[in-house]
């Protein structure tokens, strides 16, 4: 059984803050893990797709790093702001589909 | 807006009747997908089109479900005797014939079955 997990389930912090998560995936036969923002009433919106071991990818104060080999990636906010309140999501691609893990509900308070 | 729609966004119907949802993908994506949602989970795989041809199906998709893509743009759901369990938000996704991995989200379906 393939399962990607996500921590914290989540997570509340100040405006300013940095806060970091953590999805870990199954490291046999990796293909791509992506990262998506999922604002309520809005569609899932995709932040990275990260491909090769000791990725990194960034998107203005948003970064992501991969490790393949161990089975994690992190996802970096720098300076927290109330408008990054989302669902933060990762999946693994696994052939021609994504298996997601639960989320990480960040909210930002002002 | 060229991203991928669905319609509708929100269903409430009587346990038992029967739902059809539609997804348009992004023009020229030649792979659509549907997931579900269930509170508290990630979303999950229920089956994809390349084209008109349904390559997979999930074992979540019991036989009232059936998925069509007749003409290879947009998609139907339909859920037939809808039960309680099948309250979720239902999403579809599409991707681009060069790079199949990449997947854009419509805004999904929420369907509450009373």
């Amino acid at each position: 059984i393939l399962n990607v997990e996500q921590s914290p389930q989540s997570l509340h912090v100040q405006e300013g803050d940095s806060t970091n998560f953590t999805c870990s995936f199954p490291s046999s036969n990796f293909y791509a893990l992506h990262w998506y923002r999922w604002e309520t009433a809005k569609s899932p919106e995709a932040l990275f797709v990260m491909t090769l071991n000791g990725d990194e990818k960034k998107k203005g104060r948003i970064s992501a790093t991969l490790n393949t080999k161990e089975g994690y990636s992190y996802l970096y906010i720098k300076g927290s702001q109330p408008e990054d309140s989302a669902t933060y999501l990762c999946a693994f691609s696994r052939f021609d589909k994504l298996i997601f893990g639960t989320g990480t509900r960040l909210q930002v308070f002002p | 807006d060229t991203g991928v729609s669905q319609d509708p966004r929100h269903k409430i119907t009587k346990r038992g009747q029967n739902v059809t949802f539609r997804c348009d993908p992004i023009s020229e994506h030649n792979r659509l997908y549907w997931y579900r949602q269930t509170l508290g989970q990630g979303p999950e795989f229920l089956t994809y089109f390349q084209n008109e041809a349904q390559l997979e199906k999930s074992r979540l998709l019991s036989d009232r479900f059936s998925a069509e893509r007749p003409k290879g743009s947009f998609s139907t759901l339909e859920i037939q005797r809808t039960e309680q369990g099948d309250s979720a938000m239902y999403l579809c996704a599409s991707s681009p014939p060069a790079a199949s991995y990449e997947q854009y989200f419509g805004p999904g379906t929420r369907l509450t079955v009373t």
